[in-house]
């Protein structure tokens, strides 16, 4: 699975959008792009993932560039909950329930 | 979505005994499980893929006569640490799959002391 680079943390002011940046320039084009976030000692929770086009769902969108190497997580309103770690995992979508591998993440801190 | 139990939460031990962690999915079959530790502001590791009905296959550096993994269901897979040392102490979070994505768990807290 390619390598993903996210800086280790980030402020967002509560109310304001968070944008998540990540790259993953080595992508190949089976792999998709996920997101997950881990909130302080409980398990990772899955928020998002797109292959090639935009995608929005209730939590988050998901933007990825035109040539796939890097993508943004935004959160539209960031609320003091959204406080966790969020991590960018690019992986194969296949039916071999293929393990995810998780790199530093970014730690996204939401302020009043 | 799918939903992933892990039992207990957190458990405390002594040094030199067992301790046994159950990983469930409650509302749909998992044919592979995946146990991940988590040390103190780290990111997760990946240490073995539970495979139903067949060994687990874990990942370099884990010893599979310490970290002992059944999947004898398709909802439960179960991890022993055999022998557990302070060294063990860590967050075990384990995931399963389902329709290709995966779940994951709450996460067990064991500290060894």
């Amino acid at each position: 699975d390619a390598k993903t680079t996210q800086p280790p943390s980030m402020d967002c002011a509560e109310g304001r959008a968070a944008n998540l940046p990540c790259n993953h320039s080595t992508i190949s084009g089976n792999e998709y792009v996920y997101w997950y976030r881990q909130i302080h000692s409980q398990g990772p929770q899955y928020i998002i993932h797109g292959l090639k086009n935009n995608e929005t769902n209730e939590m988050a969108s998901l933007i990825i560039t035109e040539d796939r190497k890097s993508s943004t997580l935004i959160l539209p309103h960031a609320t003091l909950r959204d406080t966790a770690v969020y991590y960018c995992i690019v992986r194969v979508n296949n039916n071999a329930g293929n393990m995810l591998t998780f790199g530093g993440g970014t730690r996204l801190m939401v302020k009043p | 979505g799918a939903v992933v139990s892990q039992h207990p939460s957190w458990v405390i031990c002594k040094s030199g005994t067992s301790v046994k962690i159950e990983c469930r999915s409650l509302d749909f079959q998992a044919t592979t499980m995946f146990w991940y530790r988590q040390f103190p502001k780290q990111s997760l590791m990946l240490m073995a893929t539970s495979n139903e009905g067949s060994k687990a296959t874990y990942e370099q550096g884990v010893e599979k006569d310490k970290f002992l993994i059944n999947h004898a269901s398709l909802t439960l897979s179960t991890l022993t640490v055999t022998s557990a040392h302070p060294e063990d102490s860590s967050f075990y979070i384990c995931s399963a799959t389902s329709d290709n994505e995966q779940f994951f768990g709450p996460g067990t807290r064991l500290t060894v002391l």
